[in-house]
């Protein structure tokens, strides 16, 4: 079976730099999302690893390491629109169906 | 970029009734549905998988006889909720990908919020 983790909740200051880690176990790894989704809307799509390292996106970065199963999110220069709920998403094989995780959910504090 | 509408945002209906959300993809041709389910504060759990012009695949644990899905167009599928009860009020999120696109991101619906009293 697939199983993923990532924290429950988080708390960071505004301007601050903070990291959100995903753990998960799958078989026929096939690339790994972060989703944003505020409170009451659909998620909306942050980045995509499927080979080993940093994606760079302006205030977003998203690291993988297959070997280990594991990924983080990077969020820069923290704003307070950044609090939201973040959702890390593994597809496996290649049905296109992705598996989420139970998301983290950031409060950004001025 | 990829366009996936939803219909209804929101819908309230009586215990007992059927409710039809529509997905919709705009601009591309969607061989893949997918239709996700999700409790307040909990995250996105897959209920089925749904391919243009075949049965949809259901997970583990989700009734195919009461969540009815039809994909009968390449840009339109539905999900059905047969007999609501209150235990399926939920937000319901549909996504899309087109023809050799499984290595990209899934863009979602901006979801139907179910109340069911």
């Amino acid at each position: 079976g697939q199983n993923i983790d990532q924290p429950t909740e988080m708390t960071a200051t505004e301007g601050a730099i903070v990291q959100i880690n995903c753990t998960y176990q799958t078989s026929g790894f096939n690339g790994l999302f972060w989703y944003q989704q505020h409170a009451g809307e659909a998620p909306t799509f942050l980045s995509y690893n499927v080979l080993d390292g940093l994606e760079e996106k302006g205030r977003f970065s998203s690291f993988l390491s297959r070997s280990k199963g594991y990924s983080y999110l990077l969020l820069k220069e923290l704003q307070m629109k950044d609090s939201a709920s973040y959702l890390c998403a593994v597809r496996s094989g290649n049905t296109g169906k992705l598996i989420f995780g139970q998301g983290t959910t950031l409060q950004v504090k001025p | 970029g990829a366009v996936v509408s939803q219909h209804p945002s929101w819908v309230i209906c009586k215990s007992g009734t059927s409710v039809k959300i529509e997905c919709r993809s705009l601009d591309f041709q969607a061989t893949t549905m997918f239709w996700y389910r999700q409790f307040p504060k909990q995250s996105l759990m897959l209920m089925a998988t749904s391919n243009e012009g075949s049965k949809a695949t259901y997970e583990q644990g989700v009734e195919k006889d009461k969540f009815l899905i039809n994909h009968a167009s390449l840009t339109l599928s539905t999900l059905t909720v047969t007999s609501a009860h209150p235990e399926d009020s939920s937000f319901y999120i549909c996504s899309a990908s087109g023809p050799g696109s499984y290595n990209s991101p899934l863009h979602f619906g901006n979801g139907t919020r179910l109340t069911v009293t």
